[in-house]
């Protein structure tokens, strides 16, 4: 069995300000680790992934990842937050069959 | 583009009467997922399909059903929706059996009234 917890349910945070959120996984098996941006009403979209390789890594608007694997974490960061980026992110692992998703982070930036 | 095309994207349905929320997809993937997000909620997996071997996750109600006529589409029926099956259904496609990446239709928002 595996499971995502997102521990912050909403996070403000000022336009130009650096943000993280964070997501922790718990699997019996080596996982593969997502994180995913939904705006209202809309689906669910990619925004970067960790399969193997370099432990960070890098969407190409800004943000950021890194596998922490003795963390068994995946938090997602960037330096300098938009008015745009307000929206639901959702950290997610994957045991090769399918998905499960953490209970979202709400980021919502100010001007 | 190829996507996942969710139908409809809003539908309202009554307490009791079935429905059906359909997903075609032009990606020629071979897995197809639904999900059931209630408000500020986890997308939770209902089911899952490897070409047409379905695959159901234990705690999906039996008033829950699915069908994949062909590679390109999947519906999923309701037989006698209740007020707490109201949520954002959504339907994901995925090129292999490791969920390397999901790519996610638009999403079909249910209400029961």
């Amino acid at each position: 069995a595996q499971s995502v917890t997102q521990l912050d349910s909403q996070v403000p945070v000022f336009e130009e300000a650096p943000v993280e959120l964070r997501c922790n996984y718990s699997s019996s098996v080596s996982v593969y680790l997502f994180w995913y941006v939904q705006y209202p009403n809309q689906g669910l979209q990619l925004l970067l992934k960790y399969l193997s390789g370099s432990t960070l890594v890098e969407s190409i608007n800004g943000f950021e990842a890194e596998f922490n694997k003795s963390q068994t974490s995946f938090h997602l960061r960037k330096p300098s937050v938009h008015i745009s980026d307000t929206a639901e992110y959702f950290c997610a692992v994957s045991d090769r069959r399918a998905l499960t998703f953490g209970s979202g982070t709400r980021l919502q930036v100010q001007p | 583009d190829a996507m996942v095309i969710q139908n409809p994207r809003y539908q309202v349905t009554q307490f009791g009467k079935p429905v059906t929320l359909s997903c075609s997809q032009t990606l020629n993937h071979n897995v197809m997922y639904w999900y059931q997000q209630k408000s500020s909620q986890a997308p939770k997996l209902l089911f899952h399909y490897y070409d047409k071997d379905f695959n159901n996750e234990a705690d999906t109600p039996d008033n829950f059903q699915s069908r994949r006529p062909n590679t390109s589409f999947c519906f999923l029926d309701i037989r006698s929706p209740g007020l707490g099956d109201a949520a954002m259904y959504l339907c994901a496609t995925c090129t292999g059996t490791d969920a390397t990446e999901a790519f996610f239709g638009q999403g079909t928002r249910l209400t029961v009234v």
